[in-house]
């Protein structure tokens, strides 16, 4: 059983909708990261959420933090088949062990 | 130049053999991982370090041995390699702090056939 639970595990969508994933836990967490990752490459960080609540926007996505602070939700609007990835999640067990959910994987068609 | 790298890319073993992947980073991050990733796992944390010679135990550290005697190498070592442990493997670097962000490696796809 993984710590961190992602949801939908595959998605497939046009170009121009809109979608969100899901990161969720029974754990809390003191921040928690979304990265993400193209074929043939390492994971690159798209942002951290620390407070509980917060809401960031780096361009056409929107990363919440949840309130209780065990799960984080990651908008796109517009998806662009640029987008297309795959999506994870990531937190600290109080032990700077950084772990990851399953990941989501977008398609986006154009 | 700066960064994260393993090596080799691309390595095929046979059963049994004893097989080790390199990670070498040049920003003296004090934490460093070695993750797995498999189709439907996403990353599995194997060991982690948060200095030179001092180690633990992930997720997933059975069949594996990790080594850190200096700050910027940690490489993974499978002792008797099994075919379970096909999988890309993918080494990460961090500054302490849970908010800090990691910094992976190309990944090393292993078969062991």
């Amino acid at each position: 059983t993984q710590l961190l639970e992602q949801s939908p595990q595959f998605l497939s969508i046009q170009e121009g909708e809109n979608l969100t994933v899901y990161c969720n836990s029974s754990s809390v967490f003191s921040s928690l990261q979304w990265y993400r990752q193209e074929p043939g490459e390492g994971p690159v960080l798209l942002v951290t959420v620390v407070t509980g609540g917060e809401v960031k926007k780096l361009k056409r996505l929107t990363f919440q933090f949840g309130d209780a602070r065990k799960d984080s939700s990651l908008h796109i609007t517009a998806a662009q088949p640029g987008d297309t990835g795959l999506y994870l999640c990531a937190g600290d067990n109080n032990n700077n062990d950084m772990r990851f959910g399953a990941g989501t994987r977008l398609t986006v068609k154009p | 130049d700066a960064g994260i790298t393993q090596s080799p890319r691309y390595k095929i073993t046979e059963t049994g053999r004893q097989v080790t992947l390199m990670c070498h980073q040049t920003w003296s991050h004090s934490y460093m991982f070695w993750y797995r990733q498999d189709l439907g796992h996403g990353l599995r944390l194997i060991y982690y370090s948060a200095a030179a010679d001092i180690t633990d135990k992930g997720e997933v550290p059975d069949g594996y041995v990790v080594s850190r005697s200096k700050t910027e190498n940690f490489p993974l070592t499978l002792e008797s390699a099994t075919r379970s442990q096909t999988s890309v493997y993918f080494c990460a670097s961090r500054q302490p702090g849970t908010n800090t962000e990691a910094f992976f490696g190309q990944g090393t796809r292993l078969t062991v056939v």
